[in-house]
């Protein structure tokens, strides 16, 4: 079972490029979401998607832009990359129920020089 | 917003002792979850918990769900070196309806001595 899954696993950009990130899950999930995660601070909510077609702002969203055009994809778009990006970032997924858990994928390492 | 305070921020403990964490929240939550997170990889969920006083386990691992609703705790019993790792706290935010987007603690990172 591949479940969320993620990619690249790792990316370094210079500062001012810019990048996708890569998210597909095979659970049918309707709903997903990107995370970023720096050190000691937990993860924080950049974008989810409730379905298809339906995006929206998380608790950090600046700097970053999404798309859901089908059901299984959630990509992340860098469009100026700068240095206060270098994180890890996770997609994650779950059903449509609210006390339904999230999947996490393994993560992406972005470094921004 | 939703805060959720967790602790301790760290523990170094000997293989074979009793772990215990908890997590407070500044309101009422419906559902409290507990991840795990290895080294290089994205949070496995341990155990989830959806009512009020429930006492769940999953083999070595027990959780409780707090009668307040504002809190609840994880025990490991009889730590092993592969507990090694940072455990989350998380529960879905409350805003305006919101449900499914979930507030996580800043983590409890778990060493275990050989």
């Amino acid at each position: 079972n591949a479940g969320v899954t993620q990619t690249p696993k790792f990316r370094i950009l210079k500062i001012g490029q810019s990048m996708t990130l890569q998210c597909t899950q095979d659970m049918n999930h309707n709903y997903m979401y990107w995370y970023r995660q720096d050190p000691g601070m937990g993860l924080k909510l950049i974008y989810y998607s409730v379905g298809a077609g339906i995006t929206d702002k998380g608790e950090v969203p600046n700097g970053y832009n999404v798309s859901r055009s089908t059901t299984e994809d959630f990509p992340l778009r860098l469009e100026l990359a700068a240095p206060s990006q270098t994180s890890v970032y996770f997609c994650a997924s779950s059903r449509i129920s609210e006390d339904q858990p999230q999947h996490f994928g393994d993560g992406t390492r972005l470094s921004i020089l | 917003g939703q805060q959720l305070n967790q602790s301790p921020q760290s523990m170094f403990i000997q293989e074979g002792e009793d772990v215990s964490m908890n997590c407070t929240s500044s309101s009422i939550f419906n559902t409290w979850l507990w991840y795990k997170q290895d080294p290089g990889e994205g949070p496995v969920l341990l155990i989830a918990l959806y009512k009020a006083g429930e006492l769940t386990s999953n083999g070595r691992l027990t959780a409780q769900f707090g009668i307040t609703r504002k809190d609840s705790f994880l025990n490991i019993s009889a730590s092993i070196p592969s507990d090694v790792g940072i455990y989350f706290c998380a529960g879905p935010g409350n805003s305006g309806g919101s449900n499914y987007k979930l507030t996580f603690g800043k983590g409890t990172l778990l060493t275990v001595n050989p």
